[in-house]
């Protein structure tokens, strides 16, 4: 067990619904990541958080995609007009990284059990 | 564009044997490398590796960095049935961006 909690597991859902998921990451972590995981793929970093500022997202990200961690705790991924190359997993990890000058070694991601979504 | 390579893609072996996986990194201000163990669920961290040389070694897995030849090593001995999964390589690019590879599947036969 991780710490990292994420809520749904699963989620099946029509094309042009919203979706959104949530992130709970362990406790003491400043940082909160999202990714998105396909199969037979590694996952792709989509966006991170520190505290609760989006501090970079990536080009995966289009506008449908928003992201949220409003007091620097749990955090949401909203999907908007769902389509079917949305199926994937999506992974929340979180990590402790030390202000400037903190060393690299702090900062190893723990991942939750991910929501696999399913875009019918 | 940065990128983080393994090898084999995936592998079949026998309980016992001994298994080498393989990750290369061209990655721009690298600053350190992780390995992950992915069964049917999230990944799960096994080590991380910033120095070149220092071997990391937890019970019959071990790891090795080489930041000249940016590559490192993962080495599971004794392998056992339940150390079929997918092994991640992940380089941390500066302060945030993580680069995956696609990930060595290995499955150990009884």
């Amino acid at each position: 067990d991780t710490g990292v909690s994420q809520d749904p597991r699963h989620k099946i859902t029509k094309r042009g619904q919203n979706v959104t998921f949530r992130c709970d990451p362990i406790s003491e972590h400043n940082r909160l990541y999202w990714y998105r995981q396909t199969l037979g793929q590694g996952p792709e970093f989509l966006t991170y958080f520190q505290n609760e500022a989006q501090l970079e997202k990536s080009r995966l990200l289009s506008d449908r995609f928003s992201a949220e961690r409003p007091k620097g705790s749990f955090s949401t991924l909203e999907i908007q007009r769902t389509e079917q190359g949305d199926s994937a997993m999506y992974l929340c990890a979180s990590s402790l990284w030390l202000s400037a000058g903190g060393s690299p070694s702090t900062d190893t991601q723990y991942f939750g059990p991910g929501t696999r979504l399913t875009v019918l | 564009e940065d990128k983080v390579v393994q090898s084999p893609l995936s592998l079949v072996v026998h309980e016992g044997d001994t298994v080498t996986l393989n990750c290369s990194y061209e990655v721009t201000n690298f600053r350190s490398l992780l390995w992950y163990k992915q069964e049917k669920k999230a990944p799960t961290f096994l080590f991380m590796l910033t120095s070149s040389g220092i071997e990391k070694k937890s019970g019959r897995l071990s790891s090795i960095l080489d930041k000249k030849e940016l590559f490192s090593i993962l080495n599971i001995t004794a392998t056992q049935t339940g150390d079929s999964a997918v092994y991640l390589c992940a380089v941390l690019s500066g302060t945030y961006k993580y680069i995956f590879g696609t990930g060595t599947r290995l499955k150990v036969l009884a």
